[in-house]
């Protein structure tokens, strides 16, 4: 099993700041890397998949990058409803798909 | 544009089988290009798939759970589902049914709303 690891768990940052999230994977997943947003009582929503393409509908303010075993989001001038949970998600070989645990984006 | 809609019993007891469907609209479950599963998020714990099935293939994600898991199709109805047996207070988690393209078509991505399910006496 590729096990994807999330830091830091909890990421306090001011509105209009940058927040910057890691995703480590145990073995190479390629680009097939995807970071979803979730709120509470929602769904998952996909923000980034291929690793740093942006899916339908999501603003320019999330950016992702990396490859292999190390990948980033990077989520620009902070607004309310940016603060929620992100988990990074491989989809390299089916059917070993896995998610991170998960980092919390909370207001400072 | 794919919708998905899990149902359910929201309350199951320990060593019973949760038993979850899940309705399409929008699309045919026929499409074999997709990959129609399940996943678990157990409270205040990050998802999990449970399964998969793509083309005529089924995959289970836990192997510790593979020997409980049962997942079907029916085409007529547009529906596919999930059998979990033998639940315990450990399967208690929102379940979600979700299609995805994988490597082919990653930007295909829906989920359900997700269904709370309780394991309890």
């Amino acid at each position: 099993e590729i096990v994807m690891t999330q830091s830091p768990a909890t990421l306090s940052v001011s509105p209009g700041e940058r927040a910057t999230l890691s995703c480590r994977a145990s073995q190479s997943v390629s680009s097939n890397l995807a970071w979803y947003q979730q709120k509470p009582g929602q769904a998952p929503r996909l923000l980034i998949y291929g690793a740093s393409t942006r899916a339908t509908g999501i603003p320019a303010k999330f950016s992702g990058s990396g490859s292999g075993t190390e990948f980033t989001l990077t989520i620009s001038g902070l607004q309310s409803e940016d603060f929620a949970v992100y988990y990074c998600h491989h989809y390299n070989n089916w059917p070993q798909w896995t998610f991170g645990q998960g980092t919390t984006v909370e207001i400072k | 544009q794919l919708q998905l809609q899990e149902s359910g019993p929201g309350l199951v007891k320990p060593s019973e089988t949760l038993s979850l469907t899940c309705t399409v609209s929008g699309g045919s479950i026929s499409n074999s290009s997709y990959y129609w599963g399940w996943i678990r998020q157990p409270p205040g714990k990050g998802p999990e798939w449970i399964g998969t099935m793509y083309y005529t293939t089924n995959a289970f994600h836990i192997p510790s759970l593979k020997r409980r898991v049962t997942l079907s199709v029916d085409t007529s109805k547009n529906q596919f589902s999930l059998r979990l047996s033998s639940v315990t207070a450990a399967d208690t988690a929102v379940y979600y049914c979700a299609t995805f393209g994988g490597v082919f078509a990653p930007s295909l991505d829906y989920w359900g709303q997700g269904t709370l399910v309780t394991v309890s006496s």
